[in-house]
C-alpha cells in the first residue's frame, strides 16, 4: 500500500523549456502533497506543500511563478517549472501524505537537465 | 530554527551486527518522527515511524523515542549488505497551518561483507 508514482523519471530539454512534472497516489487520498528538490550528495530540500483545492504554501526562497504547482484533486499534485535554465537541474522529488502527522510516501523522482 | 541533528558518518558495522543511527530534535512540540532510507540516486523510502516514548519493532528494525530528551533513534539487527544507504531522521513540525517534516542532513551507513 501506500504507493506514489511520479512521472517522468527523467527529462533532458533546452533552456527556456516548461516542465511539468506529475504525482499520484495510486492506493490512497493524499490530502496533502510536497515537493522537494535535492542536489547531488545534499540532503532534501522541501519547495511547497499543497492541499488539494487550496494555493501551495512555498518556503522561503522559492519562486512560486518559476515553479507553478497544482493539486486539483486528492490523488494528483503537477509542479511546472516554467522557463527552465541549466541552473535548475537537479532531482526533483514528491511526497504524499494521507493526514497530518502520518508518514510522508514518496514518489521515484524526476532527474531534470537543462541544457 | 527548528533543527534535526545526526551524525554524518560514515557508520561502518560488519556483517550481522546491530548498527545504532541517533538523532535529536530540537522542537518540543514535536509529535511524529520517522525513519527513511536513501540509497545513492534514489527517492526517500519509509522504513519506521513512532508517535509514543519508548520502543517500536518491526522485523530487525527498533527505533526508540525519548521525548525528554529529544532523541530518537534506529537500531537495525543483523545488518546486511543491503542496508547499506544513507539514513535520514525526520521530525513533523507545525508550519502555519500545515505541518512539514524537518530533515537531518543524513547518517552514511556501510555494512560491510
Amino acid at each position: 500500500g501506500a504507493v506514489v508514482s511520479q512521472h517522468p523519471s527523467w527529462v533532458i530539454c533546452k533552456s527556456g523549456t516548461s516542465v511539468k512534472i506529475e504525482c499520484r497516489s495510486l492506493d490512497f487520498q493524499a490530502t496533502t502533497m510536497f515537493w522537494y528538490r535535492q542536489f547531488p550528495k545534499q540532503s532534501l530540500m522541501l519547495m511547497a506543500t499543497s492541499n488539494e483545492g487550496s494555493k501551495a504554501t512555498y518556503e522561503q526562497g522559492v519562486e512560486k511563478d518559476k515553479f507553478l504547482i497544482n493539486h486539483a484533486s486528492l490523488t494528483l499534485s503537477t509542479l511546472t517549472v516554467t522557463s527552465a535554465h541549466p541552473e535548475d537541474s537537479s532531482f526533483y522529488i514528491c511526497s504524499a501524505q494521507s493526514k497530518l502527522n502520518q508518514p510522508q510516501h514518496f514518489g521515484d523522482g524526476t532527474r531534470l537537465s537543462i541544457l | 530554527q527548528k533543527e534535526v541533528e545526526q551524525n554524518s558518518g560514515p557508520l561502518s558495522v560488519p556483517e550481522g551486527a546491530i548498527a545504532s543511527l541517533n538523532c535529536t530534535y530540537s522542537d518540543r512540540g514535536s509529535q511524529s518522527f520517522f525513519w527513511y532510507r536513501q540509497y545513492s540516486g534514489k527517492s526517500p523510502e519509509l522504513i519506521m515511524f513512532i508517535y509514543s516514548n519508548g520502543d517500536k519493532e518491526d522485523g530487525r528494525f527498533t527505533a526508540q523515542l525519548n521525548k525528554a530528551s529529544q532523541y530518537v533513534s534506529l537500531l537495525i539487527r543483523d545488518s546486511q549488505p543491503s542496508d547499506s544507504a544513507t539514513y535520514l531522521c525526520a521530525v513533523n513540525v507545525v508550519a502555519g497551518n500545515n505541518r512539514k517534516l524537518i530533515w537531518g542532513l543524513g547518517t552514511s551507513l556501510a555494512v560491510n561483507p
